[in-house]
């Protein structure tokens, strides 16, 4: 799986759009850009995937780069609700038995009123 | 909903103490993986076990073992527990297939005093 790099911290104030980026400069044709998100004392949680258009679903929106190589998670009003560690990874989309999932240190997400 | 149980929230064990942690998940997956997880190092990947019996080490495996007989078991083993696997540790399942998502438990945080 290609390696991804995120900001180690971001703040954001509530209501507004917090946008998290994430570089994936080495992912391949075939691998999905996924974000998942851990609240406190949580499991991590899936949010959106996309391979290259971009992606909104009730949760988030996803926006690649044309050549792949970046993306950014857009919580379009963020509340206290969404601080959070913001994990991004790239997989191949297909899961079977070479399926690793390889999380990075991911992107932790200050809300504040 | 998929649910993905861990045996135990709390733990708390001697140096040198061999140490289960169970991970029971509900859904047929076929994949299931174990992670720990530390303060600045983000999700680290010990085994993946793409289906019964098999497994494969992650990017931290020394130290730990893992056994799973049945598909919706996975078990973690520490042989002898040291104080420096003290940690959150994590466990996901997923089914085999295309842009599936993986389902975690709530973590089981483990002290080795």
């Amino acid at each position: 799986d290609a390696k991804t790099t995120q900001p180690p911290s971001m703040d954001c104030a509530e209501g507004r759009a917090a946008n998290l980026p994430c570089n994936h400069s080495t992912i391949s044709g075939n691998e999905y850009v996924y974000w998942y998100r851990q609240i406190h004392s949580q499991g991590p949680q899936y949010i959106i995937h996309g391979l290259k258009n971009n992606e909104t679903n009730e949760m988030a929106s996803l926006i690649i780069t044309e050549d792949r190589k970046s993306s950014t998670l857009i919580l379009p009003h963020a509340t206290l609700r969404d601080t959070a560690v913001y994990y991004c990874i790239v997989r191949p989309a297909y899961s079977g038995n070479t399926g690793k999932l390889i999380f990075g240190q991911g992107t932790t997400l200050q809300v504040k009123p | 909903d998929v649910k993905v149980t861990q045996s135990s929230r709390y733990l708390v064990k001697r140096t040198g103490e061999k140490v289960f942690l169970e991970c029971v998940q509900d859904m047929d997956h076929e994949n299931m993986f174990w992670y720990r997880q530390d303060p600045g190092l983000g999700l680290r990947l010990i085994y993946f076990s793409y289906d019964v019996k098999m497994k494969e080490k992650g990017d931290i495996p020394e130290g730990y073992s893992v056994s799973r007989e049945k598909k919706e078991r996975f078990s973690l083993i520490l042989e002898s527990a040291s104080t420096n696997q003290t940690s959150m540790y994590l466990c996901a399942s997923r089914t085999v297939g295309t842009n599936t998502e993986a389902f975690f438990g709530q973590g089981t945080r483990l002290t080795v005093v």
